[in-house]
């Protein structure tokens, strides 16, 4: 079945750095739709970006990520981290626009540091 | 403006005891439904999902049964609760299929189970 892989439990970082947050997947669809979700301390998980096309980059709030389907990944990414970027970050798959089934990974916490 | 509600906030349960979760979704009509489980340092577990009332589809099976009864409600329960079934749940609705991925989630509700 389709999977979300993100290796990092906890990114550490200095306020000011480039973030780069990774997820890789599988899915036998080739018209998978990922999504970054983030949820922050006593907030509900909300939708940060999405992307069906291949090899197009998406942007939203600063964060940015491109999805690559020869190499089945759509790393997440942030030219400058800010203190309040600290938070939960899910990558999630759904494998065809015609399924009720999201798959999560197992979130990236994100820790910035002034 | 779409709204969703959870109930209740946080319950505290006695293994063996029933549960009764809800979900109200407000300002949308006919949503898609869903209900996602999150153990303590977890990711997010999808647990059912449901495309119309009266309709419930089961994604895995953890002793836990579900109900829409109305258009815009969405009840999770069981009669018998487990240790097992401590952590967060929470529901999120999305427009319809063709924007599958794109949850747009509750407050949640935090179980523990003693």
């Amino acid at each position: 079945g389709d999977s979300v892989t993100q290796k990092e439990g906890l990114v550490t970082l200095t306020e000011g750095l480039p973030v780069m947050l990774n997820c890789t997947y599988q899915t036998i669809y080739s018209n998978a739709f990922l999504f970054w979700y983030v949820h922050y301390l006593n907030e509900s998980p909300r939708l940060l970006l999405k992307s069906s096309t291949d090899n197009k980059r998406t942007e939203h709030q600063g964060f940015h990520a491109t999805l690559h389907k020869s190499s089945s990944s759509f790393h997440l990414q942030k030219s400058s981290a800010q203190l309040s970027d600290s938070a939960l970050y899910y990558c999630a798959l759904s494998g065809s626009s015609n399924t009720n089934k999201v798959v999560f990974g197992t979130g990236t916490r994100l820790q910035v540091l002034p | 403006a779409q709204t969703i509600h959870q109930w209740p906030v946080a319950e505290i349960k006695a293994v063996g005891s029933p549960l009764s979760l809800g979900c109200t979704i407000k300002g949308k009509s006919s949503p898609n439904l869903y209900w996602y489980w999150q153990a303590t340092g977890g990711t997010l577990q999808q647990l059912f999902y449901s495309i119309t009332v009266g309709q419930v589809e089961s994604v895995v099976q953890l002793n836990l049964s579900a109900s829409r009864p109305k258009d815009d409600q969405f009840i999770l329960s069981t009669e018998k609760l487990l240790l097992s079934h401590s952590g967060f749940y929470l529901c999120a609705w999305s427009l319809d299929w063709t924007n599958t991925g794109q949850l747009y989630f509750g407050e949640g509700s935090k179980l523990t189970v003693l």
